[in-house]
């Protein structure tokens, strides 16, 4: 079953305009995940976020974390065309045998020049 | 540095046929994992390996087998290829299962079940 889920399913913005997005999860977790596939690629990692953490920034990224309402977002500001891509969050729950990640089913994401 | 590397690109089978996707990754990665992707569904956990010798079962195991004799390795065998399984399958590797290390992927295979 999926844990996290994103919100909106699709996203079109212009370039310069800053683009958020959301996720959702059902159950506790150790650290959450965003990761971006441009089309017809792997995803590639952006931020981890630790559960005890609230905020992390990596350049143009901000994700926050808020695990009361098990909720995550990322901003990605200042948008460019090449930022075009779907963004997918995953949860990590358990370790050693027991980590599994399990990701959303995305948002897509279109910034237009 | 390679990273991690899926062959085939792309592969038609016939109902019936069983293959093997590769997997490989140089980064001495404890943990690997199958993903596949199917529009609408995301990503789901096919099988996973903690280290050589070790694996488990993910979300969706069934019609898949894997093995982990190697660090480097993770096949991923389709024992009876089924319409249902025409996908996007994707290898990932991290550091550690612990938790804390992000996933590398492979840049996946596109499997067609005729």
């Amino acid at each position: 079953s999926q844990q996290g889920e994103e919100d909106p399913q699709a996203l079109s913005i212009q370039e310069g305009e800053n683009a958020t997005m959301n996720c959702s999860y059902k159950t506790s977790i150790n650290n959450l995940q965003w990761y971006r596939q441009n089309s017809g690629r792997g995803l590639v990692h952006l931020i981890l976020i630790r559960s005890n953490e609230r905020e992390k920034h990596s350049g143009r990224l901000r994700v926050t974390l808020d695990t009361s309402k098990k909720s995550s977002s990322l901003l990605i500001t200042a948008s460019r065309a090449a930022d075009t891509a779907s963004y997918f969050c995953a949860t990590a729950r358990g370790g050693g045998s027991n980590y599994k990640l399990t990701f959303g089913k995305g948002t897509l994401l279109t910034v237009n020049p | 540095n390679a990273g991690v590397t899926q062959t085939p690109k792309f592969q038609v089978l016939k109902t019936g046929q069983s293959m093997t996707l590769q997997c490989a990754q140089d980064m001495n990665h404890e943990y690997m994992s199958w993903y596949r992707q199917d529009p609408g569904m995301g990503l789901r956990l096919i099988h996973y390996s903690v280290g050589a010798g070790i694996t488990d079962q993910g979300e969706v195991p069934n019609g898949y087998n894997v093995s982990r004799s190697t660090t480097e390795d993770f096949p991923l065998r389709l024992l009876s290829a089924a319409p249902s399984q025409t996908s996007v399958y994707f290898c990932a590797s991290s550091y550690s299962g612990r938790g804390n290390s992000p996933l590398h992927f492979g840049n996946g295979t596109r499997l067609t079940v005729t």
